[in-house]
């Protein structure tokens, strides 16, 4: 049962334009949702969360849109540069609180090329 | 200076042995874990550890152990090894167990023969 889903394996860009990377999922219990980007050979490196209190979150060239009623979040990578291009995990977990038990749970990955 | 280390990088060994890998944090982290990345390229959680007290046991065979002998250290021992053990195995830290943002080793790619 995947509780986290990324259905687009792979995306192409050109340099300069829009990526947007798509993420849904299926549990309504998570509440806090987290972007990684990983490079051949190199584990995952932490790019960009949000909590579900928010529908925005922006840092640079990358911004996280929450829709909670659909179950969907996405990731906008504006403009796109060819070091951007990677795997991209969207990840999800339940609880900031106390109660946190540090589980996240992970889409299957979509690799972004960025084409100069 | 590397937050998360892993040893060894590449492991290659037969079915039956007893293998470990390594995990040290210079984060100053409370919160350690250990992830499979399987053949589809799922990353799935398999234990935790906070402040050296086993938090997260997902449905994992007995042959995995995980030891905790400070906070800043998590090790996987593998016992009995199997083809299907065959993944790249990632640890990762986290400030402590309410902040979500966890941090990855380069991870250790396991092949069993």
């Amino acid at each position: 049962d995947q509780q986290v889903k990324q259905n687009s394996p792979s995306l192409s860009v050109q340099e300069g334009r829009i990526s947007i990377l798509n993420c849904d999922y299926t549990n309504s219990m998570f509440d806090y949702f987290l972007w990684y980007k990983k490079y051949p050979a190199e584990g995952p490196t932490f790019l960009i969360s949000i909590s579900s209190i928010k529908d925005k979150n922006e840092d640079g060239r990358f911004t996280v849109f929450l829709n909670k009623s659909a179950k969907h979040l996405s990731l906008h990578i504006v403009p796109s540069q060819p070091g951007d291009s990677a795997v991209y995990f969207c990840a999800a977990s339940v609880g900031v609180s106390s109660s946190n038990t540090g589980k996240l749970i992970f889409g299957q990955g979509t690799t972004l090329q960025v084409k100069p | 200076d590397t937050a998360v280390s892993q040893t060894p990088k590449y492991l290659v060994t037969q079915m039956g042995n007893d293998k470990s890998i390594k995990c040290e944090q210079n984060l100053g982290h409370d919160t350690m874990y250990w992830y499979k990345q399987d053949s589809k390229k799922f990353l799935k959680i398999m234990f935790s550890y906070n402040n050296k007290e086993l938090i997260i046991n997902e449905t994992v065979p007995n042959r995995f152990s995980p030891k905790s002998p400070d906070k800043a250290h998590l090790n996987l021992h593998i016992n009995s090894l199997e083809l299907g053990d065959s993944a790249v195995y990632f640890c990762a830290s986290s400030q402590d167990i309410a902040y979500n943002e966890q941090y990855f080793g380069p991870g250790t790619r396991l092949t069993v023969t």
